[in-house]
């Protein structure tokens, strides 16, 4: 089992719906959990950060850690063509822990349409 | 905030060549992060650099494929050496703020024919 899966997809959904993009992991010794994003030739740009399990919310963008069920989700209420990206999930463990190291998801291409 | 900065932009390199790839950071940092992402493939870290000291290789990576320099505190380069159709990928460099942040430079698009 790889430390993180995601959905390669591509995923297309219309205008202002709501789109959730998911990712589980192995590692139980994961506390970071981030959500990065890269447009078409760009580097990633860390969206959302949560720290171990709950909810993190900053406008259209609601972050939540199950860790529980090792479990994470990106939800974009109100979708945008401009949100049209890949979304990248990424975690880590604990600074100086052999697990420090940050894990990325393979990324899940997201297609709005207009 | 960390403005990074990438040369060559894209490269398209024959089989067995080097290619030097350059990173720029606007401000002063103590590690940057070099990172590979091939195409369907997660992004992979392959060393970090710290100034004035060795970098720190990943498994899977070795120094006499891709050396790395240091020279300062803003600046970093990564080279891949005697490259082969698998090093064609889009390479990274990072720098960090803590364990949730991490900016990314725009990358440099790798094709080794």
């Amino acid at each position: 089992q790889k430390e993180v899966e995601q959905d390669p997809g591509p995923l297309s959904v219309p205008e202002g719906a709501i789109v959730s993009l998911n990712c589980t992991y192995s590692n139980s010794a994961f506390q970071y959990f981030m959500w990065y994003r890269q447009y078409s030739r760009k580097g990633p740009e860390l969206l959302m950060y949560t720290y171990s399990s709950g909810n993190k919310e900053d406008g259209r963008f609601t972050a939540q850690v199950d860790k529980s069920s090792k479990y994470i989700s990106l939800f974009i209420r109100d979708s945008q063509p401009s949100d049209s990206a890949t979304y990248l999930c990424a975690m880590s463990g604990p600074l100086g822990n052999r697990d420090d190291k940050i894990i990325f998801g393979k990324g899940t291409r997201l297609h709005i349409l207009p | 905030s960390a403005v990074i900065s990438q040369k060559p932009s894209r490269d398209i390199c024959q089989r067995g060549t080097s290619l030097t790839i350059q990173c720029q950071v606007d401000s002063q940092v103590t590690m940057m992060f070099w990172y590979r992402q091939q195409p369907g493939q997660s992004l992979t870290l392959i060393a970090t650099a710290n100034q004035g000291s060795e970098a720190t290789y990943e498994s899977g990576f070795v120094i006499d494929k891709f050396p790395i320099s240091r020279p300062n505190l803003t600046f970093s380069t990564l080279t891949v050496s005697n490259m082969s159709p698998e090093d064609s990928s889009i390479y990274l460099c990072s720098v960090g703020s803590g364990r949730e942040t991490q900016y990314f430079g725009p990358g440099t698009r790798l094709l080794v024919l």
